[in-house]
């Protein structure tokens, strides 16, 4: 079985500062991982993902994530946080081929940007 | 425009009322689901379709139902809704693997 953990229920970061949100993973095989971000009274809006190549991948909004095999991370990553970037985080995992339509989310990582 | 639209948004209803809550994608894609969203536990998967008249059990489906009868339409059907079915209730939609587009949202209240 898959499963995935954000250990920090809240993230609180000044503005301009970077910002980073961890996620931790576990799942048999290749993993692909996604970002999703949801704002307030918002469904979720996917972020970014890793299927595989590079371990550093690019997202909307200027964010980023860095895949870790040997540590099975997948942290959220940002260079200056923006006040707007306050939301409700999630970490996803699928594992690889058909079943990758199915995903495994964490429980969320709030982040709130102080001005 | 892309979209993934659930009615209704807001419902408020008393324990064994039957309900259903409506989902609907313009995206003609395969992959939709349904997931619960309840505070301190994330998103859990209710029911999936990977296709027209084919559903598959998620983590948490019981007391729930779901058809595929047409690829753009997935309803989720509460045949007596129980109080600890108060939650947020999101529909999804996917074309590539794991790029799922989310729904609004339903906020229902059982009492």
């Amino acid at each position: 079985a898959q499963s995935v953990a954000q250990p920090e229920d809240q993230v609180n970061v000044a503005e301009g500062n970077p910002l980073t949100v961890k996620c931790t993973y576990s799942v048999s095989g290749n993993p692909y991982l996604f970002w999703y971000v949801q704002y307030p009274n918002r469904g979720l809006q996917f972020l970014l993902k890793y299927i595989t190549g590079d371990n550093l991948v690019k997202g909307s909004y200027g964010f980023e994530a860095e895949f870790n095999k040997s540590q099975t991370s997948f942290h959220l990553k940002k260079p200056s946080a923006l006040v707007s970037d306050s939301a409700l985080y999630f970490c996803a995992v699928g594992g690889s081929g058909a079943g990758s339509y199915q995903l495994t989310f964490g429980k969320g990582t709030k982040l709130s940007v102080i001005p | 425009e892309a979209q993934v639209t659930q009615n209704p948004r807001y419902l408020i209803t008393v324990t064994g009322k039957k309900l259903t809550v409506t989902c609907s994608q313009n995206m003609n894609h395969e992959y939709m689901s349904w997931y619960r969203q309840d505070p301190g536990l994330g998103l859990r998967q209710i029911y999936y379709s990977m296709n027209v008249e084919v559903t598959d059990k998620g983590d948490v489906p019981e007391g729930y139902k779901v058809s595929r009868k047409e690829k753009r339409n997935f309803p989720l059907i509460l045949e007596s809704p129980s109080p600890n079915q108060t939650s947020l209730y999101f529909c999804a939609t996917g074309g590539v693997p794991g790029e799922q587009y989310f729904g609004p949202g339903t906020r229902l209240t059982v009492t």
